[in-house]
């Protein structure tokens, strides 16, 4: 089965701080994503990787940074942590195939930024 | 701009019956369309991709129907049971391999 983990389930952060959201997938796909969940406004894509160091802009990357140095491995940074990016943070990823574009799931982080 | 919209109000069935979430969409004409279903705090888990030379697509109580004229999405349920109560999302062929989400709709099945 596909797996993908995320560093932690919840999160409390302070107005600020620098906050690394981590993913992990280990079915070797070359495509991860970083969405934010709000409710009514589904899921909204802040950043995509199609390769290892390899990086394009979502809809909404304004106050995001993120990292992929491993193809495993996809990082989203909150580079000063403010109120507004309170959300659940959901990570993906998916086959770079011709005839699969399923994007596969971790279980999510709500991070609280007080 | 493209646009996908998903019913926002629950939607309540009765054990047994059928249930049907529909998604409609404008401004596109996508190669594809997804259903997911997502549980609450959970990310969202695949269903069923219908490809747009598809009318119809199953899989098991599942049925998914793809007009592409009517640029409309139909999902559907059968024999529903309250453990298919979650939230459904439709989701579209976007450009390098990304995904246009709906909303999604809430789906609750009485016993």
């Amino acid at each position: 089965d596909v797996k993908v983990t995320q560093s932690s389930r919840y999160l409390v952060k302070r107005t600020g701080e620098k906050v690394f959201l981590e993913c992990v997938q280990d079915m070797d796909h070359e495509n991860m994503f970083w969405y934010r969940q709000d409710p009514g406004l589904g899921l909204r894509l802040i950043y995509f990787s199609y390769d290892v160091k390899m990086k394009e802009k979502g809809d909404i990357p304004e106050g995001y940074s993120v990292s992929r140095e491993k193809k495993e491995r996809f990082s989203l940074i909150l580079e000063s942590a403010s109120t507004n990016q309170t959300s659940m943070y959901l990570c993906a990823s998916s086959f770079d195939a011709g005839t699969s574009y399923e994007q596969y799931f971790g279980p999510g982080t709500r991070l609280t930024v007080t | 701009s493209q646009k996908i919209e998903q019913n926002s109000e629950a939607l309540n069935i009765q054990e047994g019956k059928t249930a049907t979430l529909t998604c409609n969409y404008t401004n596109y004409s996508p190669a594809y369309l997804q259903w997911y279903r997502q549980d609450p705090g959970r990310g969202p888990v695949f269903l069923l991709l219908i490809r747009e030379n598809e009318k119809e697509k199953r899989k098991e109580r599942l049925k998914v129907t793809f007009d592409t004229t009517l640029k409309q999405s139909l999902f559907h349920i059968t024999a529903s049971q309250p453990a298919d109560s979650a939230t459904y999302l439709c989701a579209l062929e976007g450009s390098n391999y990304q995904l246009i989400w709906g909303a999604g709709t809430k789906l609750i099945i009485k016993p």
